[in-house]
C-alpha cells in the first residue's frame, strides 16, 4: 500500500538555526499539504501545494516558513530561525484531489528546539 | 466558536461494549467529513469518510446531520485495539483540513 514517507522522524535544533522537513508523497498523489501538532493540542493546518504553488496557507506560515518541491518526489518544507515554540510534530500529507479528497499523512517529524 | 468541537472524553469501555460520541462543526458551508484515528504520538490515520446517508465500515458507523452540523461515529463490539483518540475532521471549498482536539476512547479488557 503506497504510504507517504518524512524524514528524519526527530530533529533537535538550537533556536535561530533553520530546517528543512522532508517529505515523499504517495507517487500519483498532486496535492500537498503541510500540518503541525504542537504535544497535547490538535492538528493544525500550516499550508497546501499544487502545481508547483502554495494554494491556501495559514496565519501561522508566516515568512518564517517555506515549501518546495524540488523534484518529482520531495516536498519540503524549511523554516527559518526557529523559535522555541515552533518544537512539535509537522505532518506532511498528500491526496489525489483537491476538496474532499481523502488526506493521507505522513509518520511526522519532531522537530525540538532548543 | 471553534471550527470542530469534541467531547475530549475519555470514553472507558469494557471489551465488546458499544461506544459512541459525536461532534459538531461551525462552517455550514462544510463539504467533507471523516473520522480518523491518531495513537499515542503517531500520525492521524483515515478511518473513514462520512456521507450524507450515512455509512458503515465493520464495526465502524458514521452519520452526518447537515441540519445540526454535527457528525457520529459509533463503534460495536468494542477492541483493545480500538483505544485511540478519534479525530473528527472536516473540510470546506479549500484546501485544509480543519480538526477537532479529538475523542480518547479506551478499551479495557
Amino acid at each position: 500500500e503506497p504510504e507517504v514517507t518524512q524524514t528524519p522522524s526527530h530533529q533537535v535544533t538550537q533556536m535561530g538555526q533553520e530546517v528543512i522537513l522532508r517529505c515523499v508523497p504517495i507517487s500519483n498523489h498532486l496535492y500537498f499539504y503541510w500540518y503541525r501538532q504542537i504535544l497535547g493540542q490538535k492538528v493544525e493546518f500550516l499550508v497546501s501545494f499544487y502545481n508547483n504553488e502554495i494554494s491556501e496557507k495559514s496565519e501561522i506560515f508566516d515568512d518564517q516558513f517555506s515549501v518546495e518541491r524540488p523534484d518529482g518526489s520531495n516536498f519540503t518544507l524549511k523554516i527559518r530561525s526557529t523559535k522555541l515554540e515552533d518544537s512539535a510534530m509537522y505532518f506532511c500529507a498528500s491526496s489525489g484531489i483537491r476538496t474532499g479528497g481523502e488526506q493521507y499523512f505522513g509518520p511526522g517529524t519532531r522537530l525540538t528546539v532548543t | 466558536r471553534k471550527e470542530v468541537e469534541q467531547d475530549p472524553g475519555p470514553f472507558n469501555v469494557p471489551e465488546g461494549a458499544t461506544v459512541a460520541f459525536n461532534c459538531t462543526y461551525s462552517n455550514s458551508a462544510s463539504q467533507s467529513f471523516f473520522w480518523y484515528r491518531q495513537d499515542c504520538r503517531k500520525e492521524p490515520k483515515l478511518l473513514m469518510s462520512v456521507y450524507s446517508s450515512g455509512n458503515e465500515d465493520g464495526r465502524f458507523t458514521a452519520q452526518l446531520n447537515r441540519a445540526s452540523q454535527y457528525i457520529s461515529l459509533l463503534i460495536r463490539d468494542s477492541k483493545l485495539s480500538d483505544s485511540a483518540t478519534y479525530l473528527c475532521v472536516v473540510n470546506g471549498y479549500d484546501y485544509k483540513l480543519s480538526f477537532g482536539a479529538g475523542t480518547t476512547v479506551t478499551v479495557r479488557a
